[in-house]
């Protein structure tokens, strides 16, 4: 089984800061990594596919970059509404995993 | 447009079961793969398995096996997650995502979960 850890767990940021997180896959998974984003008592919505792909309708300041083990979620000029709790996923192999998930917190 | 729609809260005793569906709208069914990922309270979400809507071919997580099953009825464009056994350590708000699936000759593959349902909060007290 595929364990990810993301990290940070938690990050305060304030708007129109750059925020980086990370997502490390205990074994190689190629560009089977995809990110989500869950506000509050919402259902996680897609924002980057296969590692770096972008997705129709997701603001361009999301991006995304890394292969093998190690991979990265890019938040560009951080904006009030990107609040929020965001998990990579695996879908390499099965399992499907996660990782454990980092929040936003914006001050 | 795409829209999954699921099923209503549900308070179960410890050792029964639920069903939940999610009827899906807005493409066709049979096309691509429905998987089930659950997120109990502060935890991260969790994969528990999927089923291609096209041949009814179903994959569990081990940490399920003998107590979920995944069915579909295309008929009516609506996946089931049927979980039996229930302890405490189910209640969770449990979600259905679609996802494309690829087949080659020996098996099949999904991709990331581009639509997700609205979630589904399974309570389980005595």
């Amino acid at each position: 089984e595929i364990v990810l850890t993301q990290s940070p767990d938690f990050q305060s940021v304030t708007p129109k800061e750059k925020v980086t997180i990370t997502c490390r896959a205990s074994q190689s998974i190629g560009s089977s990594l995809h990110w989500y984003q869950q506000k509050p008592d919402q259902s996680p919505k897609l924002l980057i596919k296969y590692a770096s792909q972008s997705i129709s309708g997701v603001p361009s300041r999301f991006s995304g970059s890394g292969s093998g083990t190690d991979f990265t979620l890019t938040i560009n000029s951080l904006e009030a509404e990107d609040a929020a709790a965001y998990y990579c996923h695996q879908s390499s192999s099965l399992p499907h995993s996660f990782g454990q998930g980092t929040k936003l917190e914006i001050k | 447009q795409v829209q999954l729609v699921q099923s209503g809260a549900e308070v179960k005793k410890p050792g029964a079961s639920v069903k939940v569906s999610c009827k899906a709208s807005g493409y066709t069914f049979t096309s691509y793969a429905m998987h089930w990922v659950r997120q109990a309270p502060g935890q991260r979400l969790e994969w528990m398995g999927w089923i291609n809507a096209g041949n009814g071919n179903t994959k569990y997580s081990q940490k399920f096996q003998g107590r979920v099953t995944i069915t579909r009825d295309t008929s009516a464009s609506t996946a089931y997650m049927e979980l039996s056994s229930l302890r405490s350590e189910d209640t969770a708000v449990y979600y259905c995502a679609r996802a494309g699936v690829y087949c080659s000759s020996t098996t099949c593959y999904t991709y990331h979960f581009d639509y997700w349902g609205q979630g589904t909060l399974v309570t389980v007290s005595s």
